[in-house]
């Protein structure tokens, strides 16, 4: 069966501090692999998706990338986080026309 | 660009009800259509997806689509304590995923 895994599970970092928050997926090959955000009491935000190893689509404008380095790898970073860059970040990816979510990176900016 | 409306509620129902959801969306050429539960703090679970006009039933949830009115629906019958979360409703164009900001519902004991 498949599985999706976030790390870390929380995360406080100043602002100016960079990021690195990283998703792997097991148990499939060549999967479309997608990052969101959700902000306190808000929707998912769609940030980046791949359909493969360096293919990234940003769907947001902002301090934020996405890397594949491997098929089932996928990276978000940034070199200086904002305050408005807390939240709730979710890794998914998308088998047979259905989604599947990662358990999620809380992080929090100061 | 494909919009996907909830009533963000929070929506109350007592322990037992019938829990009704309700969901609308903007392109008239979506297929393929999705709920998931979000527990507080916890990551989106599927409960369901529907394709097709009518009624898909699934232990005590039922997923109904009108595509014609351009609608898709979530009961939850004999609603439990545990039940209470926020539904998101979702469609696929095939490539992305769109989301509706969701529903919050309470069923209380």
């Amino acid at each position: 069966s498949q599985t999706i895994h976030q790390w870390p599970a929380t995360l406080v970092q100043p602002v100016g501090s960079p990021l690195s928050l990283e998703c792997t997926v097991e148990g499939t090959s060549n999967p479309n692999l997608y990052w969101y955000r959700q902000a306190a009491g808000r929707g998912l935000q769609l940030l980046f998706y791949s359909v493969g190893i360096g293919q990234i689509s940003s769907e947001v404008p902002q301090n934020l990338s996405a890397s594949r380095p491997q098929d089932r790898q996928f990276i978000l970073s940034s070199k200086k986080l904002l305050l408005s860059d807390s939240g709730f970040y979710l890794c998914a990816w998308t088998g047979l026309d259905t989604q599947y979510f990662g358990p999620g990176t809380r992080l929090t900016v100061l | 660009q494909k919009e996907v409306e909830q009533n963000s509620g929070p929506l109350s129902v007592p322990e037992g009800a019938i829990a009704s959801l309700n969901c609308t969306y903007s392109d008239r050429g979506s297929q393929s259509f999705f709920w998931y539960r979000q527990y507080s703090g916890k990551s989106p679970e599927l409960i369901m997806f529907i394709y097709s006009n009518g009624d898909k039933e699934d232990g005590r949830f039922t997923a109904q689509l009108n595509k014609a009115s351009q609608y898709v629906s979530l009961l939850i019958r004999d609603s439990q304590p545990s039940d209470s979360a926020t539904y998101l409703c979702a469609l696929s164009d095939g490539n992305q995923f769109y989301f509706g900001t969701g529903t919050s519902l309470t069923v209380i004991p």
